[in-house]
């Protein structure tokens, strides 16, 4: 079946700084990925969708500035999350849509832990 | 938009009987309907799908069924095993290859299978 990277699997950062986690589809291409976060024993929210070759849309309530998503080819999707603060702290997970069959695939997950 | 109801938050079984989640969708436009089962600290995994143009489908000891009038799904699984025991997400969006959309989760149902 499909397989999607995403990496790291796990971060632990300090309040203030960046993080940057990319999302690969390995075997096929992926004109549209997705990125949701999901916390501790809740269900995985939509953040954003992510189109190869233009800009993201963003959910209600996501900060787009905050988030920011490249979608620089058909293989690759990046969330990086600036200025991280302890409440960002979270599992981010990717999806990656296959242009051919319509389904979405996950990749592994996230773990962010902001200090 | 999309609002995913499910229920029950919690569901306890014991092995071998058969398990039941309900969901509701508020998009009368959805017409995708994943089922995701997700261990702890892991990626969701599809287990089963169903479109807006099928009343039922099957696969071994899991089945879904649509009711497109009420816009309500279940999730059928019968003669439980403990390796069943995980959380289950329903899912909707709409697409013609059924995820042109993000997917919009139900809050999951912890299923716990007794020995």
């Amino acid at each position: 079946g499909a397989v999607v990277s995403q990496h790291p699997s796990w971060v632990i950062c300090k309040s203030g700084t960046s993080v940057k986690i990319e999302c690969r589809s390995l075997d096929f291409q992926a004109t549209t990925m997705f990125w949701y976060r999901q916390f501790p024993k809740q269900s995985l929210m939509l953040m954003a969708t992510s189109n190869e070759g233009s800009k993201a849309t963003y959910e209600q309530g996501v900060e787009k500035d905050k988030f920011l998503i490249n979608h620089a080819s058909l293989t690759l999707s990046t969330l990086t999350v600036t200025s991280a603060h302890p409440e960002d702290s979270s599992f981010y997970i990717c999806s990656a849509r296959d242009g051919t069959s319509g389904l979405q695939y996950f990749g592994a997950g996230t773990r962010l832990s902001v200090l | 938009g999309e609002n995913v109801e499910q229920h029950p938050s919690t569901l306890s079984v014991q092995e071998g009987d058969s398990a039941v989640i309900k969901c509701t969708y508020s998009d009368s436009a959805s017409n995708y309907f994943p089922w995701y089962k997700q261990e702890l600290g892991k990626r969701p995994q599809l287990i089963i799908d169903i479109r807006s143009n099928v009343g039922e489908k099957k696969d071994q000891r899991i089945a879904v069924t649509l009711n497109k009038t009420a816009k309500h799904f279940s999730l059928h699984i019968t003669e439980t095993q403990p390796e069943d025991s995980a959380v289950y997400f329903c899912a909707a969006t709409w697409g013609s290859g059924g995820g042109a959309d993000g997917l919009t989760f139900g809050k999951g149902t912890h299923l716990i299978i007794q020995p």
